[in-house]
């Protein structure tokens, strides 16, 4: 058990209304990632963080923010939720043997 | 840019048989690490099998191996003695060694059904 939690863990929103994710790990670890995940693409990077206040984007980002001031958090943003964003979310950290990904339950987020 | 493909989006397969997911990659890096998830009805997604560019030997774990062929960049799953509790999607990434982040990339993935 990698310790990752997701907040909410569902959610129903209308579009242009703003959405936050948090994700939460107990592990320290420095890489943190934001995945959505739709079928027939698999899993898609939005954002990545590798530390406190550092964040990058991934190759899915446009409509997305994110944000991490706690080694523990990292928050992603819809600042106005459209219905393309309806997806799944994952969050992820890096660690293990292989520094392979251990992934959190995922959010289904619904945008009508 | 890297790649990942998988051009099975769906299989099936007889309770106790073996099945190959298959997976192709692109990438330019010289070093690279693949990997291979499962991830169940219920949603999550469970780390299975790592082979490195440079490892020797394909990879294995339990009933999971990874057939490897560095030349033809493919990195196929082989289950042996599929059980009931494989039918799952089954997705192929990829990591580049040389990026700064561990950037993983992932597949569309294959959806196994083990029918008993």
């Amino acid at each position: 058990d990698a310790g990752i939690t997701q907040s909410p863990r569902h959610k129903v929103t209308e579009t242009g209304t703003p959405v936050t994710l948090r994700c939460h790990q107990t592990e320290n670890h420095r890489y943190m990632y934001w995945y959505r995940q739709d079928p027939g693409h698999g899993l898609r990077l939005i954002h990545y963080s590798y530390g406190v206040k550092d964040t990058d984007k991934g190759e899915v980002s446009d409509g997305y923010s994110v944000s991490r001031s706690k080694t523990e958090d990292f928050l992603l943003t819809l600042e106005s939720a459209t219905s393309s964003q309806t997806s799944v979310y994952f969050c992820a950290i890096s660690g293990g043997f292989y520094n392979e990904q251990f992934f959190g339950p995922g959010t289904r987020l619904t945008v009508l | 840019a890297q790649k990942i493909t998988q051009t099975q989006p769906g299989m099936f397969v007889q309770e106790k048989e073996a099945v190959t997911l298959d997976c192709t990659y692109d990438t330019s890096d010289p070093s690279y690490g693949l990997f291979w998830y499962k991830q169940p009805s219920s949603g999550e997604m469970i780390f299975l099998i790592y082979q490195g560019s440079y490892d020797q030997q394909n990879a294995t774990e339990g009933r999971y191996s990874l057939n490897f062929q560095k030349a033809r960049k493919s990195a196929n799953l082989v289950i042996s003695a599929s059980q009931l509790g494989d039918s799952a999607m089954y997705f192929c990434a990829m990591r580049e060694e040389e990026t700064s982040y561990d950037k993983v990339i992932f597949g569309p993935g294959t959806s196994l059904s083990v029918i008993p």
